[in-house]
């Protein structure tokens, strides 16, 4: 089986700008979380998807939103772009809440 | 709200030692945890997961033990490689589904 995949792999984006980023999960896994990776706040859950519906949301700003297909494919976007949202974002998915969640190998966002 | 830590933040070892990753968490209703590994600018590979009901998983030269009422669980690594450079994250799913991850273990396992 493919692995979790991401789309685009790094992207650079000013201050200001809006981005969206992608997410195929394993096929057959319906749930798709999005974490943040930063160097000072580390792995930081952001939201996780189930069946296209949001079944949790983290403590981050309504500038960060998200959606997901019937295909579970997922996207999320972060709008109005600050310094500090530079970070390795992170998807995952899995089959069930009591398995192994499998990450992508992210999205490296640089906002100058 | 779940916090989780992991000791020591770095650690390094001469290659063949055995070793010990300690995670500990505060809130002990956990469904699993998980430790995984990252390699620097990389994705998070999944080393092993325990139930919450499981007191341990093995695979290969790893081991991992779950002590939930004490808010515990140790990555014993065996017979250590440079291979094994990487840092080590656990996580813990609780309420709400999602992981909470500790700080990482950053490890350096010299020729």
């Amino acid at each position: 089986k493919a692995g979790v995949t991401q789309t685009p792999r790094y992207l650079i984006k000013t201050r200001g700008q809006q981005v969206t980023l992608s997410c195929s999960p394993i096929s057959g896994h319906r749930s798709v979380s999005w974490y943040q990776q930063t160097p000072g706040q580390g792995l930081q859950f952001l939201f996780e998807y189930f069946s296209e519906t949001q079944r949790n949301k983290g403590n981050f700003p309504g500038r960060f939103s998200g959606r997901q297909f019937s295909n579970s494919r997922s996207e999320m976007n972060v709008s109005t772009l600050e310094l500090g949202d530079s970070a390795l974002y992170l998807c995952a998915s899995r089959l069930l809440v009591q398995e192994t969640q499998y990450f992508g190998p992210g999205t490296r966002l640089l906002v100058l | 709200k779940q916090e989780v830590t992991q000791i020591p933040a770095a650690l390094s070892v001469p290659e063949g030692e055995n070793l010990v990753l300690n995670c500990s968490f505060t809130d002990s209703a956990i469904y699993n945890l998980q430790w995984f590994r990252q390699d620097p600018g990389k994705g998070l590979t999944s080393l092993l997961l325990i139930q919450s009901s499981q007191r341990e998983q093995t695979s290969g030269r790893l081991n991992a033990s779950l002590d939930k009422s004490s808010g515990r669980s140790t990555l014993y690594i065996a017979a250590s490689q440079p291979g094994d450079s990487a840092t080590y994250l656990c996580a813990v799913t609780n309420a709400g589904n999602m992981l909470t991850f500790g700080g990482g273990t950053r490890l350096m396992v010299k020729p």
